[in-house]
């Protein structure tokens, strides 16, 4: 089973700056099957990066997404209030089970 | 817009059965990989099983094998999780979320809320 661990815990930062987010996988994630999750209080998590790198419909252009084998990135490049979030990647290697990360708070500074 | 909507949560003791079901609606769901992932209260994301389009493909996180059972019924566009000999680390949201492209997961149902307690 592969284990992601995102760093860090949490993250203060103010609005308009800029948001870097990591994921290490204990072992290479196959094929760029990697993704990025948004999760609200109260609400579901949203898928918004796929493929370590392709934004999900609907997504902002400011998301992005980086990284291969073992280490991954999600970027927000200028933070809007309502990015402020728990972030969560997420695995799916040759085979199950999907693994997440233990995620990031994103707060506001 | 595709909607997913659980129904079947709620309180039972441990040891106890429930039956998640999950009404899919505004795409083509047979032909669409379909799982459960949970969420303990306070905690992270849990996958817990996942289904094929025809159903004759199915997997379980570890702690789940041999208690629950994830089917479905294409023709009512529905995803189930029967959930037998339930323990208290079974409490959790449990989301029924549609399979997506390279192993994601996009789309995402509510929620229902599952308490196993006495």
């Amino acid at each position: 089973e592969i284990v992601l661990t995102q760093s860090p815990g949490t993250l203060s930062l103010s609005p308009g700056e800029r948001a870097t987010l990591y994921c290490r996988a204990s072992q290479s994630v196959s094929s760029s099957y990697l993704a990025w999750y948004q999760q609200k209080p109260g609400q579901a998590p949203r898928l918004l990066i796929y493929g370590a790198s392709s934004r999900a419909t609907g997504i902002p252009d400011r998301f992005s997404g980086s990284g291969s084998g073992t280490d991954f990135t999600l970027t927000i490049s200028r933070l809007e209030p309502e990015d402020f979030a728990v972030y969560y990647c997420q695995q799916y290697g040759s085979s199950v089970p999907y693994t997440f990360g233990q995620g990031t708070k994103l707060e506001i500074k | 817009e595709v909607q997913l909507v659980e129904s079947g949560g709620g309180l039972v003791q441990p040891g106890g059965s429930l039956r998640l079901s999950c009404a899919a609606s505004e795409f083509t769901f047979s032909t669409h990989w379909m799982s459960w992932v949970r969420q303990a209260p306070g905690k992270g994301l849990e996958w817990v099983a996942n289904i094929k389009q025809d159903g004759g493909d199915k997997s379980y996180v570890d702690s789940v094998k041999g208690r629950f059972t994830i089917s479905r019924d294409n023709a009512k566009n529905s995803l189930y999780l029967q959930m037998n000999s339930l323990r208290a680390e079974d409490t959790a949201i449990y989301y029924c979320v549609r399979g997506g492209p390279r192993g994601s997961f996009d789309y995402w149902g509510q929620g229902t809320l599952v308490t196993v307690s006495s």
